[in-house]
């Protein structure tokens, strides 16, 4: 499917702090979500996943928090640190369409010295 | 996971002109994806890369602009055609891990369309 952003929504966060990037997305019959993580002349880097039969997974500093009532995910980093300044990505995939992912609009994380 | 290589990293073409974008898989994969990602934009599926027979292309895209080929389990190209400014973009490329449901991306490709 195609995503349409003009821009990208931002997120700017002190050095230390925890971060928090919300995702809605589109299919309720979606049963996989995936975050990714892409920095400045990179392609997307796979961060962590989630199935529709969980609504909670950790990571190395990383949680996914899964509400399929609302169709939100969010993503968030603990102890952000300068290295996670990137747009993050959310991707979801919906049973029956060939393994393809669906993308977010992206947000862009800023971590402040 | 699966590493994915791309080339060339970036290119600057002429318009009129064509490009391939290859792209290598480090392991045998079921499915492979190309992508268009767009400055400040997220990522839209051009096409499905089949092994052995024609991709399967998403709306908007046409196999006459981006001919693709998948000689085998580990290896693709898109050829981006008859170039024009509005081609300018990154052109990514994906795999599917042993899960065959997550996708690992490669460096993508830099094209500027003079």
């Amino acid at each position: 499917g195609e995503s349409v952003g003009l821009h990208l929504p931002s997120l700017s966060v002190q050095e230390g702090d925890n971060s928090i990037i919300n995702c809605a997305y589109s299919n309720s019959a979606s049963d996989y979500f995936i975050w990714y993580k892409q920095e400045s002349g990179k392609g997307p880097q796979f961060i962590i996943d989630i199935r529709s039969n969980m609504d909670k997974r950790q990571g190395q500093r990383v949680t996914v928090l899964l509400n399929k009532t609302v169709k939100h995910l969010s993503l968030q980093i603990a102890a952000t640190q300068p290295g996670d300044s990137a747009v993050y990505f959310c991707a979801e995939n919906t049973p029956g369409s060939a393994r393809q992912l669906t993308f977010g609009s992206g947000t862009q994380l800023t971590v402040l010295p | 996971s699966a590493v994915i290589s791309q080339k060339p990293s970036r290119d600057i073409c002429q318009r009129g002109t064509s490009l391939t974008i290859q792209c290598q898989v480090d392991s045998q994969v079921t499915m492979m994806f190309w992508y268009r990602q767009q400055p400040g934009q997220s990522l839209t599926l051009i096409a499905t890369a089949n092994q052995g027979s024609e991709a399967t292309y998403e709306s908007g895209f046409v196999i006459d602009k981006f001919p693709i080929s998948r000689p085998n389990l580990t290896f693709s190209t898109l050829t981006v055609s008859n170039m024009s400014p509005e081609d300018s973009s990154i052109y990514l490329c994906s795999a599917t891990g042993q899960n065959q449901e997550t996708q690992y991306f490669g460096p993508g490709t830099r094209l500027l369309v003079l």
